[in-house]
């Protein structure tokens, strides 16, 4: 079992440019979230989708967007790089609604992201 | 709004018992929850109690909730060295399932 698929797992871009991070999970899980991780902050929730067909902003939602393909994949696109979104971005999938244990995220290996 | 704290990090030797604090504010949160980050790796589930609970134990692990003053810790017994880690406590956003708010992190470095 895979579980969350994260790719790529390294990108460098330059301000300006776009780039679209893919996810694909294979658990049959009803909700994806898109995280971003740095330094002393944790992580913040960009946009999520609870179910196939929704998605929903989060915390830090400016500068992207996200589309769910399918119940498997879930995309985090940047339209116009900016050096603020340097980050580790991590995927993440679960059950959703009240099954298995609500809270239990599934996470990727993490997408690293430079912006010059 | 949500807010989840935590120191940022820990030091212990092995063998020593670890004590990682985290606060929070979401009173309504029904799970919390503490997260473990190996270096290079995404984020795993390590506990969590449910929110009518005070303690939970789970072999070497304590998890204690102190709802009156929105605390919660988890201690690691007899820590070794594979416990070194970043460890994320967590509360769900006004009790919507998935959708967690993360505290900073704690750094744990065991010293052999």
């Amino acid at each position: 079992n895979a579980g969350v698929t994260q790719t790529p797992k390294f990108q460098v871009l330059k301000t300006g440019q776009s780039m679209t991070l893919q996810c694909a999970q294979d658990m049959n899980h009803n909700s994806m979230y898109w995280y971003r991780q740095d330094p002393g902050m944790g992580l913040r929730l960009i946009y999520y989708s609870a179910s196939e067909g929704t998605t929903d902003k989060g915390e830090v939602p400016n500068g992207y967007n996200v589309s769910r393909l399918n119940k498997r994949e879930f995309s985090l696109r940047l339209e116009s790089a900016a050096p603020s979104q340097t980050s580790v971005y991590f995927c993440a999938s679960s059950e959703g609604g009240t099954s298995g244990v609500v809270g239990e995220l599934f996470f990727g290996e993490g997408s690293r992201l430079t912006v010059l | 709004g949500e807010d989840v704290e935590q120191s940022l990090f820990l030091s212990v030797r092995e063998g020593d018992s670890s004590v990682i604090n985290c606060t929070y504010t979401d009173s309504s949160s029904t799970y919390l929850y503490w997260y473990k980050q190996e270096p290079g790796a995404g984020l795993q589930l390590l506990t969590y109690i449910f929110s009518n609970m005070d303690m939970k134990q789970d072999q070497r692990l304590t998890v204690l909730l102190n709802k009156k003053d929105k605390h919660l810790s988890l201690r690691i017994a007899d820590t070794q060295t594979g416990d070194s880690a970043i460890y994320f406590c967590a509360e769900s956003m006004g009790n919507q399932g998935g959708k967690l708010i993360f505290g900073q992190g704690t750094e744990l470095s065991v010293k052999p």
